[in-house]
């Protein structure tokens, strides 16, 4: 099955720095690679997504890139501020569509 | 809006007892998701349905059962709860199942087994 890999774990930054978070995924068929954000007592919530046969995709001060022969993606924030600090998951969502396989999530901490 | 609720925030249960987690629906979803989050292990699927009385095991649905008699309510039933069983619950719905789509969450229950 799908295995995802997700780094760092912890990643602490300033406030207004750039904070980037790396996902890799086994399954060659994987063709849809979401990420999610967690706040303190909520569930996980949409943020961006990107399908396979597109390498970038931008929304505001958050990116996300794919490269398809490496099987990597990753999230890209921009101008970090205090209410980024929240639990990150990627995930990869494969042939068998509806089942994705989730990242064991990175905790990100904005520093005023 | 896409809404999830789940029957409960915080459960306290004592071992050996059956356990009931409820979820709920309202935007009409085909797929509905049982996941269990522990620190550092990420989301872990345990049980999903694509359909009214359908169920696919997940990837650790040792211990958990569940069911759908209702397309918007999804189920999870802990039949013997065990100590090991204390986490947080999260239930997800999303769209039909050959499209990829978003998973949409609930707020989660945090059960405690004692």
């Amino acid at each position: 099955g799908e295995n995802v890999e997700q780094h760092p774990s912890t990643l602490s930054v300033q406030e207004g720095d750039s904070a980037v978070i790396k996902c890799t995924y086994s399954d060659s068929a994987s063709n849809y690679f979401p990420w999610y954000k967690q706040e303190l007592g909520k569930g996980p919530q949409l943020i961006i997504d990107i399908r396979s046969n597109v390498g970038e995709k931008k929304d505001q001060r958050i990116a996300v890139t794919l490269n398809k022969t490496a099987k990597h993606f990753s999230l890209h924030i921009t101008e970090t501020q205090p209410e980024d600090s929240a639990v990150y998951f990627c995930a990869a969502l494969g042939a068998n569509a509806g089942k994705s396989t989730f990242g064991d999530g990175t905790t990100l901490t904005v520093k005023p | 809006d896409v809404k999830v609720t789940q029957s409960s925030r915080y459960l306290v249960k004592r071992t050996g007892e059956k356990v009931f987690l409820e979820c709920v629906q309202d935007m009409d979803h085909e797929n509905m998701f049982w996941y269990r989050q522990d620190p550092g292990l990420g989301l872990r699927l345990i049980y999903f349905s694509y359909d009214v009385k359908m169920k696919e095991k997940g990837d650790i649905p040792e211990g958990y059962s569940v069911s759908r008699e209702k397309k918007e309510r999804f189920s999870l039933i802990l039949e013997s709860a065990s100590t090991n069983q204390t986490s947080m619950y999260l239930c997800a719905s999303s769209p039909y199942l050959r499209a990829y789509n978003e998973q949409f969450f609930g707020p989660g229950t945090r059960l405690t087994v004692l």
